[in-house]
Order: structure tokens, then sequence, then C-alpha cells
């Protein structure tokens, strides 16, 4: 089954410092670009970023409201991909979803896969 | 950027209506357009990548048509599972933009 989960969601103060996980199963992840997309209380789906895979050099894309702030990274070995979050706003608060994309012949397949998503809370 | 401008924002249905849903991109995007759905509470799912392929195991009364930059979502006869909030997403070129979401409600 393919599986993407998860973890590090956490109430944080602004200003702060948080890494969010997703563990990725049931298909060949290092084929893959991953994908982090976030939805904040109420509101719409924003991208956030994402990590290309080895045929593109792990080059990673930002969306501008987290570019400087965000940094996403991909261990292939382990499956997984990471989103180390500096310098919180509350504007950051959000449910974080990690979601995967392909790139098949200059075409990318973007986002059919989807985890549960994790919390983030950035507040005093 | 490339923006993409949704409408409606919200709108009001009954079980067996045609709804339309449509997508602007400020620029051209080929075909390079997704849709999902989202019920509350629950993870966004992809409906129709490429503009107009349906994702396997979606009912076939939904579809995708359009490029370059006025794309449209159709359920062709609403059910009720289908009340939920359907989103657009570019993956032209970086970065990738959602549109703002269309919320179908029950009439």
């Amino acid at each position: 089954e393919v599986q993407l989960v998860e973890s590090g969601g956490a109430l944080v103060q602004p200003g702060g410092s948080l890494r969010l996980s997703c563990a990725a199963s049931g298909f060949i992840f290092s084929d893959h670009f991953m994908d982090w997309v976030r939805q904040a209380p109420g509101m719409g789906l924003e991208w956030v970023g994402r990590s290309k895979n080895k045929g593109y050099s792990y080059a990673t894309e930002y969306g501008a409201s987290v570019k400087g702030r965000f940094s996403i990274s991909r261990d292939d070995s382990g499956n997984s991909v990471y989103l180390e979050m500096n310098s919180l706003k509350t504007d950051d608060t959000a449910v974080y979803y990690c979601t995967r994309a392909r790139d098949l012949s200059g075409y990318h397949y973007a986002m059919d896969v989807w985890g549960q998503g994790t919390t983030v809370t950035v507040s005093s | 950027d490339i923006q993409m401008t949704q409408s409606p924002s919200a709108m009001s249905a009954s079980v067996g209506d045609r709804v339309t849903i449509t997508c602007r991109a400020s620029q051209g995007i080929s075909n390079h357009l997704d849709w999902f759905q989202q019920k509350p509470g629950r993870v966004p799912q992809r409906l129709i990548y490429a503009a107009s392929t349906l994702q396997s195991g979606v009912p076939s009364r939904f579809s995708g048509s359009g490029s370059g930059t006025e794309f449209t979502l159709t359920i062709s006869s609403l059910q009720p599972e289908d009340f939920a909030t359907y989103y657009c997403l570019h993956h032209s070129r970086y970065p990738l933009t959602f549109g703002g979401g269309t919320k179908v409600e029950i009439k």
C-alpha cells in the first residue's frame, strides 16, 4: 500500500523552529519528487515547496511565503522527506501535508497521494 | 508567478444538478492543471490530472476540460457525497499555485 505519514507537528512560539518528517512506503521513493502543502485553519491549500529527485540533483523549490525560512531535504535510503521550518510566524499555523509527484517524459504528475497531515501551531 | 482564479468561490446546488467550476490562469499553462476534492476534516484527493484525465477510481460523472488559461471541472449529476470543496492546481512552473477553492453546498 502506498502511504505517506507525517510527524513532528507541535505548538511552537513565534520565532522558533520545527522539523517535520514524512515517511514514505509502498512505492519507489527515489523516483519521486516530494512536495509539502499546507492549509491554515478554515483556509485553502498552499504549496510550500518541493524536493526533486536525484535526476534533478535533489534541487528544491519553495513558495514565496516560506522562501529563506523553510528548507526541504530528503533521505532516499530511509524513504523520508523533511521540512525544516525556521523563524516561524503565527501565519505558519496550519496542517502540513506531504505529497508526491513524478516527472515522466517531461510532464510532472502531481499530488496523487497525500499523507494525513501534521498540525503546526505557532503561538505565544 | 502564475495566479489561479477559481469561480465561483461557493455555490448551492441540489442532488442531480449539473455543476461547473472554472479556473482561469494568469498565463498559459498548457494542460498542467489538476483538480482536487476535499471534504471537511479530510485529506484532499486528486480527481483530474493533466486537465482532463480522470484519476483511477473517481466516478465518471466528474470531467475536466480546457487548455491554456481556461479550465473547467464538471460534475454531470451531483451526488450527496460530492458536497465538498474543490481546488484547481497549476504545476506548469514554479511556484505551484492552487486556486482559492469552490465550496459546493446543499441547496
